[in-house]
């Protein structure tokens, strides 16, 4: 039964690109959460979703940042024209569809670096 | 908006005694409450969830929740060199399934 899957573990990007970040949520869990974590900090809510839909992107930065949980396939966490303050862990978290956000199953994170 | 306190640490404890961990959350009407551990570049993992007021134990750890002076905690028994983390705090609101998160306290457990 495997657990929340985020790839890549590691992404190293210069000022200007883009980043795409992947989840695909725990069998059976319909939300998934994107969550950044600064060193010595907590982990900050981007945005919640469920398939096909934003449900809450309160967290999201106004600009180049954007995400999506299509019908078929991983949700996507994508950062356009990055910057150095987007150096960050990026984690999803998914859980199931009774119950919501009581109980969060998070991923290994993506470590993204910009250069 | 919405905040959860916690004490950034370390909280440093000898092997063997309780470690107390502690928060407060700003929302009165808060209703579900969370500990998460999270191991130095780990991902977070549930460990314990609270709703009602007094205390919830589950082996060597128990939660207290106190709603009237928005206070929650966790005490760790019998601490163990492995129990060294970052503990983070989380609530979530009526209503709302989106829980947030304090900075986390670091305990470091030594023999």
């Amino acid at each position: 039964n495997a657990g929340v899957m985020q790839n890549p573990r590691h992404l190293v990007r210069r000022r200007g690109q883009e980043a795409r970040l992947r989840c695909s949520p725990m069998k059976g869990h319909s939300h998934v959460y994107w969550y950044r974590q600064l060193p010595e900090e907590g982990l900050k809510f981007m945005v919640y979703l469920q398939k096909e839909n934003i449900i809450d992107e309160s967290g999201m930065p106004k600009e180049r940042f954007s995400a999506e949980f299509p019908k078929e396939g991983p949700s996507i966490l994508r950062i356009q024209q990055v910057v150095r303050g987007d150096s960050a862990a990026y984690f999803c978290a998914s859980s199931p569809p009774v119950g919501g956000g009581e109980k969060l199953f998070f991923g290994s994170g993506t470590q993204l670096s910009v250069l | 908006q919405k905040e959860v306190e916690q004490n950034s640490g370390p909280l440093s404890v000898p092997e063997g005694a309780i470690a107390s961990l502690n928060c407060t959350y700003s929302d009165r009407v808060s209703q579900s409450f969370f500990w998460y551990r999270q191991y130095s570049g780990k991902s977070p993992e549930l460990i314990m969830s609270i709703y009602s007021n007094g205390d919830k134990e589950d082996g060597r750890f128990t939660a207290q929740l106190n709603k009237a002076s928005q206070y929650v905690s966790l005490l760790i028994r019998d601490s163990q060199p492995s129990d060294s983390a970052t503990y983070l705090c989380a609530e979530t609101s009526g209503g709302s399934y989106i829980p947030t998160f304090g900075r986390g306290t670091s305990l470091i457990v030594h023999p």
